[in-house]
């Protein structure tokens, strides 16, 4: 069954940093989302990207964070400077452009730790 | 505001339970419910969907869905130890690329 994939699974750098978290979403889909859960709260939605463009982003994605999909497979979220606060998992999914609901399907997550 | 409520537990429950877990939201924009499963250090896993309100089965699992209430709830028949994980409701306004706004997750543990 496909799968999103992310790497690295654990990310441990200095406060100030820059830090790219890779993702490999579903071949066939279409929409890419970056999420993060701080420990212990909830998801928090970070962006939607679509036709290589952000679709919506939340108050959380400020300039500090960027998304790329540099090729045909991947799809980056980069931190430019990371703070201790960034520290949290960070979720990447992809969704198809068909169906009743453009379920999205999530990776196993990126742990940042910024220390 | 907080779009979505979730009661964190954690929960309890004996092996063959029937466990009901429930979100309350304050938007009545959403039209899109999920719930999903998460396990320790994993990614959230859909589980079910529904769309407006209503009632879905699929197996053990029943989501329903209150829009004039604002309330969600999904219920687990004969509940096993493997049902044990975090229960994360989610919702979104539309379909197109949409960002998902999720409760905090209850997390439940059945005893065998």
């Amino acid at each position: 069954e496909p799968e999103v994939t992310q790497t690295p699974s654990h990310q441990v750098t200095q406060m100030g940093q820059e830090v790219i978290l890779r993702c490999v979403p579903i071949s066939n889909h279409l929409y890419f989302y970056w999420y993060r859960q701080i420990l212990g709260q909830k998801v928090e939605f970070l962006v939607s990207f679509y036709n290589n463009e952000i679709s919506e982003k939340s108050e959380i994605f400020d300039d500090q964070f960027s998304v790329e999909r540099p090729d045909g497979s991947n799809f980056t979220l980069k931190i430019r400077s990371t703070k201790l606060e960034d520290s949290a998992m960070y979720f990447c999914a992809s969704s198809t452009n068909t169906g009743v609901l453009r379920e999205q399907y999530f990776g196993p997550g990126t742990r940042l730790t910024v220390t | 505001q907080k779009e979505v409520e979730q009661d964190p537990g954690p929960l309890s429950v004996p092996e063959g339970a029937i466990v009901s877990l429930n979100c309350t939201y304050s938007n009545s924009a959403f039209q899109y419910f999920m719930w999903y499963r998460q396990y320790s250090r994993k990614g959230p896993e859909l589980l079910m969907y529904t769309y407006s309100s209503g009632n879905k089965e699929d197996g053990r699992f029943t989501a329903q869905v209150d829009k004039s209430s604002k309330y969600i709830s999904l219920f687990i028949r004969d509940s096993q130890p493997s049902d044990s994980a975090t229960y994360l409701c989610a919702m979104s306004v539309g379909r197109t690329g949409n960002q998902f706004y999720f409760g905090t997750g209850t997390s439940l543990t059945v005893i065998p």
